[in-house]
């Protein structure tokens, strides 16, 4: 079992519509929850941070972690076109290394 | 700020060569930075993890004999693909996390560097 479980997708929804993008994992030693953007044949640009449990808001997007459940989640409102990228969850214990997830691809369609 | 760049973002190179890769932090120190590799619509896996002045740890699985790494100051890692092989052919990416900052996610990203070998 992959520490990280994330559902590539593709995924594509209308231009306005809210995602939904989602991991779990199995390690409960995470504490730090991490939202990587990441458009083509580029590297991966921080969008959320969320340290333990709770939830985070910063203009269109919520990340919400549920530690109980292992399960993070980040919601984008009023989606964009230029919102299209893969979206990559990563997580970390305390002074560890990064895990990512398998990164979920996202296309926004006008 | 916290702009890291790579060199050279794409690299074609023959089968049995060497290619090496740079990443420098442009605004900010960074005692320690990191290169990961991705596949095609994969996640990113963490290569190996570069100290200033001192040597890399590399992850398990990973050869440390075929992927050299060296991080000789503050602002520059390079990463050499020693002998490379079709196999070897990949997204690479670093990232550096600025001295003094210790949590996993207090690290920046370069923009990658696309490596074919034929």
């Amino acid at each position: 079992q992959k520490e990280v479980e994330q559902d590539p997708g593709p995924l594509s929804v209308p231009e306005g519509a809210i995602v939904s993008l989602n991991c779990t994992y199995s390690n409960s030693a995470f504490q730090y929850f991490m939202w990587y953007r990441q458009y083509s044949r580029k590297g991966p640009e921080l969008l959320m941070y969320t340290y333990s449990s709770g939830n985070k808001e910063d203009g269109r997007f919520t990340a919400q972690v549920d530690k109980s459940s292992k399960y993070i989640s980040l919601f984008i409102r009023d989606s964009q076109p230029s919102d299209s990228a893969t979206y990559l969850c990563a997580m970390s214990a305390k002074g560890g290394k990064l895990i990512f997830g398998q990164g979920t691809e996202l296309s926004v369609k006008p | 700020g916290a702009v890291v760049s790579q060199h050279p973002s794409r690299v074609i190179c023959k089968s049995g060569t060497s290619v090496k890769i740079e990443c420098r932090s442009l605004d900010f120190q960074a005692t320690t930075m990191f290169w990961y590799r991705q596949f095609p619509k994969q996640s990113l896996m963490l290569m190996a993890t570069s100290n200033e002045g001192s040597k890399a740890t590399y992850e398990q699985g990973v050869e440390k004999d075929k992927f050299l790494i060296n991080h000789a100051s503050l602002t520059l890692s390079t990463l050499t693909v020693t002998s490379a092989h079709p196999e070897d052919s990949s997204f690479y990416i670093c990232s550096a996390r600025p001295t003094g900052q210790g949590d996993a996610y207090e690290q920046y990203f370069g923009p990658g560097t696309r490596l074919t070998v034929t």
